[in-house]
């Protein structure tokens, strides 16, 4: 079965230092990759997506993640976090021809100021 | 434009009682989904609907659960009789063809 997983499940950090998730799936087949974020009480938004083309992909908030097809990996980057981006972050998978996402178990970022 | 709404956010009830969940996605969306999430582990998929019509729902654990789709409206997921194991997060999530997800707060469910 498809799995997605995220080897960090809690991240500390002090403000400005550097972050990378990771985040490695396991299936074989062209697939769809995505972060998304939950703020503390908030809704899970998009932070970015890969579909095709760049492999270096570029979201929000100064947030960026590097498609690796060898590796089956998709590890999230930021050069210096803030304490605003404390929250917890999913990287999902969406297989070809599937409209479903498989999603990691996700981890949760704590920046101290 | 209004985002995807859930109600409630937080239920609590008891061991066998039913509760019904409510998604309202964003007006347009034929795509609605709902995921759910157990306990601090992974976010899962539970079913897809396309307007009216369920288009999967592999991921619905057992059939104590009923998604509907009202006129290809609003959702709801019924738990009847719902168990502890059912404690959890439902999240519903909507999207136009070809586009992402726009997820909604979620509702938090406990059941004691």
């Amino acid at each position: 079965a498809q799995s997605v997983s995220q080897h960090n499940h809690h991240v500390i950090l002090s403000e400005a230092a550097s972050l990378e998730l990771g985040c490695n799936y396991s299936y074989g087949g062209t697939v769809n990759l995505f972060w998304y974020v939950q703020y503390p009480g908030q809704h899970l938004q998009l932070l970015l997506k890969y579909f095709s083309g760049d492999p270096l992909v570029k979201g929000i908030k100064g947030f960026e993640a590097e498609f690796i097809k060898s590796k089956f990996s998709f590890n999230l980057r930021k050069p210096s976090v803030q304490w605003s981006d404390t929250a917890e972050y999913f990287c999902a998978v969406k297989r070809t021809g599937r409209r479903a996402l498989t999603f990691g178990s996700g981890t949760r970022l704590q920046v101290q100021p | 434009e209004a985002g995807v709404t859930q109600f409630p956010s937080h239920s609590v009830i008891e061991k066998g009682q039913t509760v019904t969940l409510r998604c309202d996605p964003i007006s347009g969306h034929d795509n609605l989904y709902w995921y759910r999430r157990v306990m601090g582990k992974e976010i899962k998929f539970l079913l897809h609907f396309v307007k009216e019509s369920k288009q999967d729902e592999s991921g619905m654990p057992n059939n104590r659960f009923l998604a509907e789709r009202t006129g290809g409206t609003y959702s709801t997921l019924k738990v009847q009789p719902a168990e502890l194991e059912d404690s959890g997060v439902y999240f519903c999530a909507s999207s136009e063809e070809g586009h992402g997800y726009t997820f909604g707060s979620g509702t938090r469910l406990t059941v004691v």
